[in-house]
């Protein structure tokens, strides 16, 4: 079974489309993320939820919005999406929300906006 | 703020020669410190972490690290390197603010020739 599974793996889209990534985890942990890689392979968080709750928020455009239905679950909602948007999106998970926690990684969505 | 710098965005070593990946990391207080890897199409996976005690940790894969705080680093060490840990290396730094907030280094992609 798939720890941290996401769903589409990949993802085309035209400019100004609304579009969703969907994310599951099924190791029972307390808290989810959101992470952005870029062209270059930086890594930025931009979001954080521990049991359902939003704890992480990072300077991200209102565009996105997380939704975490149940602590098994982050989903990623884009709006009026934007050539820059262009990126692999992870999802993760961890046991609890402290520093020293291990990030369990979903295998990425890579989204291109034409 | 935190940050972390890797050097050497490009590395290639023999089949069975050792492996040194440099992390050079900047924080205020004591930093939690990870390594991660990526494989090609995959998510990241935690190869180890270190916060306090022994300054050399080991790891999965036979990978181990020393945090030098003298430094600033945490280097990641392989004795013998296998074909099969060609992959993308992060380091990451975290602490500030309580919660599960790394800051990823840019990544060092291991090349492995036969």
């Amino acid at each position: 079974d798939t720890a941290v599974s996401q769903t589409p793996k990949y993802l085309v889209t035209q400019m100004g489309n609304d579009k969703s990534i969907k994310c599951e985890q099924n190791l029972g942990h307390d808290t989810m993320y959101w992470y952005k890689q870029d062209s270059k392979k930086f890594l930025k968080i931009m979001f954080s939820y521990n049991n359902k709750e939003l704890i992480i928020n990072e300077t991200v455009p209102n565009r996105f919005s997380p939704k975490s239905p149940d602590k098994a679950h982050l989903n990623l909602h884009i709006n009026s999406l934007e050539l820059g948007d262009s990126a692999v999106y992870f999802c993760a998970s961890s046991p609890g929300q402290g520093p020293f926690e291990k990030l369990f990684f979903g295998s990425g969505t890579q989204l291109s906006v034409l | 703020a935190q940050s972390v710098t890797q050097p050497d965005i490009h590395i290639t070593v023999s089949e069975g020669a050792s492996l040194e990946l440099r992390c050079n990391y900047s924080y205020g207080a004591t930093p939690y410190l990870f390594w991660y890897v990526q494989s090609p199409g995959q998510g990241l996976q935690l190869l180890l972490k270190y916060f306090s005690g022994d300054t050399l940790v080991q790891g999965i894969k036979g990978f181990e690290a020393e945090f030098k705080r003298s430094q600033s680093s945490f280097n990641l060490r392989k004795p013998s390197v296998h074909w099969s840990d060609a992959a993308e290396y992060f380091c990451a730094v975290g602490g500030s603010g309580g919660y599960q907030k790394v800051t990823f280094g840019t990544g060092t992609k291991l090349q492995v020739i036969p």
